[in-house]
């Protein structure tokens, strides 16, 4: 089986620096990926790792550590309309395939 | 360029009616993917499809079934609705993630249904 973990909601400050975190335990490790979902919207891709270390895009970066189960989204320059909430995934390599599962995500408030 | 397109946006059902849900994508991908979002829950995968002609199942897959006819279009059928089925749905496809495995799959608007 497998476990994903993230914090269910966090609050934050325009033009601050948030970081929110997400753990897993799984086999068939295939690479991660950061979507953004905004209310009643559908998801929206923002990043992607399979190697250790971090990936730098924009305002966003994302961290993976392969050997500690462990990657981290990092937002900077906080705006209001990154209030949404955050989307952990974990692509793994299984007997049917590569199949993506999706932590229960972190519902992110920017607040003035 | 419409991406990902399901059909309806919403429904309301009574217990025991059947529908189905209608995906289709214009990208030309390989993989097509049915999920349900709860609160608490997160997307759970429902089935997929790795190619034309071919379904498996996913996480949750009773109470559903799915066809893949054409590559642009992939079905979700409730054959019998219960209140345990109201979520909202939402179809994704994807490049194959063995030739592509940084392609992110590409979601619809999704489907919000009610079972009464």
């Amino acid at each position: 089986g497998q476990n994903i973990d993230q914090p269910t909601e966090m609050t934050a400050t325009e033009g601050a620096i948030v970081q929110i975190n997400c753990t897993y335990q799984t086999s068939g490790f295939n690479g991660l990926f950061w979507y953004q979902q905004h209310a009643g919207e559908a998801p929206t891709f923002l990043s992607y790792n399979v190697l250790d270390g971090l990936e730098e895009k924009g305002r966003f970066s994302s961290f993976l550590s392969r050997s500690k189960g462990y990657s981290y989204l990092l937002l900077k320059e906080l705006q209001m309309k990154d209030s949404a909430s955050y989307l952990c995934a974990v692509n793994r390599i299984t007997g049917g395939g590569n199949k993506l599962t999706f932590g229960t995500g972190t519902q992110l408030k920017v607040e003035l | 360029n419409a991406g990902v397109t399901q059909t309806p946006k919403f429904r309301v059902l009574k217990t025991g009616q059947s529908m189905t849900l209608l995906c289709a994508q214009d990208m030309n991908h390989e993989y097509m993917y049915w999920y349900r979002q709860d609160p608490g829950m997160g997307l759970r995968l429902i089935h997929y499809s790795v190619g034309e002609g071919t379904t498996a199942k996913g996480e949750v897959p009773d109470g559903y079934n799915v066809s893949r006819l054409k590559k642009q279009n992939f079905l979700l059928g409730l054959e019998s609705a219960a209140p345990s089925q109201t979520s909202v749905y939402f179809c994704a496809s994807s490049p194959s993630p063995y030739r592509a495995p940084n392609q992110p799959q590409h979601f619809g608007d999704g489907t919000r249904l009610s079972i009464l």
